[in-house]
């Protein structure tokens, strides 16, 4: 499963749009591009995932490279609630999933 | 979307004894369930993958016989963690995949916080 590189912490303001980078060069062609969100002392929560294509869901987007080695995902207005510690990850469907270090979000008010 | 359901949430127990917790799919099955072991401030680290109807299979460096995993039915895996000692206190989350019209996705339990005096 493929190694994850993003940024240890990130801010944001409150209302503006949160975009979190992940490389991901070794992802292999059959592995999507998967993103959790982890709420201190809560279980992660997925948000979002992706093979090649741009996604889109009512908690965020996703942008994923040609070359698919890194992605982007995207918050668009962001809120309090939403700071969290994100992680992506390269997954393929019932295999194990593994965390690198994440990326701690922390919206400001 | 499919629910994990973890437990206990919370439990303190005296060094040696052994703890039980329980990770269930509640509406969905999995003969697969994952068990990751969390330190604070630290990212979450896979220990084993719970296997319905035999063995499980445990990350390198992970004990299998301080960490007993047993997935006896496809809605239950459970986590017993054997003569515990305070350096085995940690957040254990528990996590099971489920196919959905979106595609596979990992649902995971709330986590359980051991504390071990």
């Amino acid at each position: 499963d493929a190694k994850t590189t993003q940024p240890t912490s990130m801010d944001c303001a409150e209302g503006r749009a949160a975009n979190l980078p992940c490389n991901h060069s070794t992802i292999s062609g059959n592995e999507y591009v998967y993103w959790y969100r982890q709420i201190h002392s809560q279980g992660p929560q997925y948000i979002i995932h992706g093979l090649k294509n741009n996604e889109t869901n009512e908690m965020a987007s996703l942008i994923i490279t040609e070359d698919r080695k890194s992605s982007t995902l995207i918050l668009p207005h962001a809120t309090l609630r939403d700071t969290a510690v994100y992680y992506c990850s390269g997954y393929f469907g019932n295999e194990k999933l593994t965390f690198g270090t994440g990326t701690r979000l922390t919206i400001i008010p | 979307g499919a629910v994990v359901s973890q437990h206990p949430s919370r439990v303190i127990c005296k060094s040696g004894t052994s703890v039980k917790i329980e990770c269930r799919s509640l509406d969905f099955q999995a003969t697969t369930m994952f068990w990751y072991r969390q330190f604070p401030k630290q990212s979450l680290m896979l220990m084993a993958t719970s296997n319905e109807g035999s063995k499980a299979t445990y990350e390198q460096g992970v004990e299998k016989d301080k960490f007993l995993i047993n997935h006896a039915s496809l809605t239950l895996s459970t986590l017993t963690v054997t003569s515990a000692h305070p350096e085995d206190s940690s957040f254990y989350i528990c996590s099971a995949p489920s196919l959905q019209a979106s595609g596979e996705k990992l649902f995971f339990g709330s986590g359980t916080q051991l504390s071990v005096l």
